[in-house]
């Protein structure tokens, strides 16, 4: 079946410690895209990326890095400097269109606790 | 910029009652309009989308229709379920990346 893995879905980390979240997508999407979620909020784009090996900050990048060495994968670290890092993380991907942006295929999301 | 705007929720409404949720947008050009719905714990699936003016999405009962005289993109089903409390996204398509609404979340009691 082709769709988004995202892992893990769960994961707690200690105050200090980085944290790498996981996104492996098998529709041959060129773009993806990592949002943030906290409790009874809307969507925040952390970070998206167009093509292999390029990215652009979103919304609220501050504390987070990306890298897109494969077409299937765009995985988000959370470090240290991220100040409430604790959130429900939200990955997608889409067709690369000219102009405007195509529907977006979401994973099942990764919940981060921060002990 | 491009913007969307939705109503504040939670809407709460009775089994097979009929439901309305607002959404209405700035932009510029001719964007795509989508609704998302989001189950507890879970990602965000697409519910229906409408790619120009006069457009009307439809899935699973519900229905939205593109009007741009309005820039409005409004969500209806004429008979809600318990199954269909979720929280539920207006979005529209930008450059680049999609532009999403806060979200309006629905409870349906039997």
């Amino acid at each position: 079946d082709g769709g988004i893995t995202q892992s893990p879905k769960y994961l707690f980390r200690k105050e200090g410690q980085n944290v790498t979240l996981s996104c492996e997508q098998n529709l041959n999407h060129d773009a993806m895209y990592w949002y943030r979620q906290d409790p009874g909020q809307g969507l925040r784009l952390i970070y998206y990326s167009q093509i292999v090996n390029d990215f652009q900050k979103g919304d609220i990048a501050e504390g987070y890095s990306v890298s897109r060495e494969k077409k299937e994968s765009f995985p988000l670290t959370v470090t240290s400097a991220q100040k409430n890092p604790t959130a429900f993380y939200l990955c997608a991907s889409s067709f690369r269109r000219e102009g405007y942006t195509g529907e977006l295929f979401f994973g099942e999301g990764s919940r981060l606790t921060v002990l | 910029g491009n913007s969307v705007t939705q109503m504040e929720g939670p809407v709460t409404l009775s089994e097979e009652a009929f439901l309305t949720i607002n959404c209405t947008y700035t932009a510029t050009g001719y964007p795509s309009l989508f609704w998302y719905v989001q189950y507890p714990g879970e990602g965000l699936q697409l519910l229906l989308k409408a790619t120009k003016a006069d457009d009307k999405g439809s899935n699973k009962g519900f229905e939205a229709t593109y009007r741009k005289e309005t820039t409005s993109f409004h969500l209806e089903k004429g008979s809600v379920q318990v199954s269909d409390s979720a929280v539920y996204f207006c979005a529209l398509s930008g450059f680049q990346k999609l532009v999403f609404g806060t979200g309006t979340r629905l409870l349906v009691s039997p």
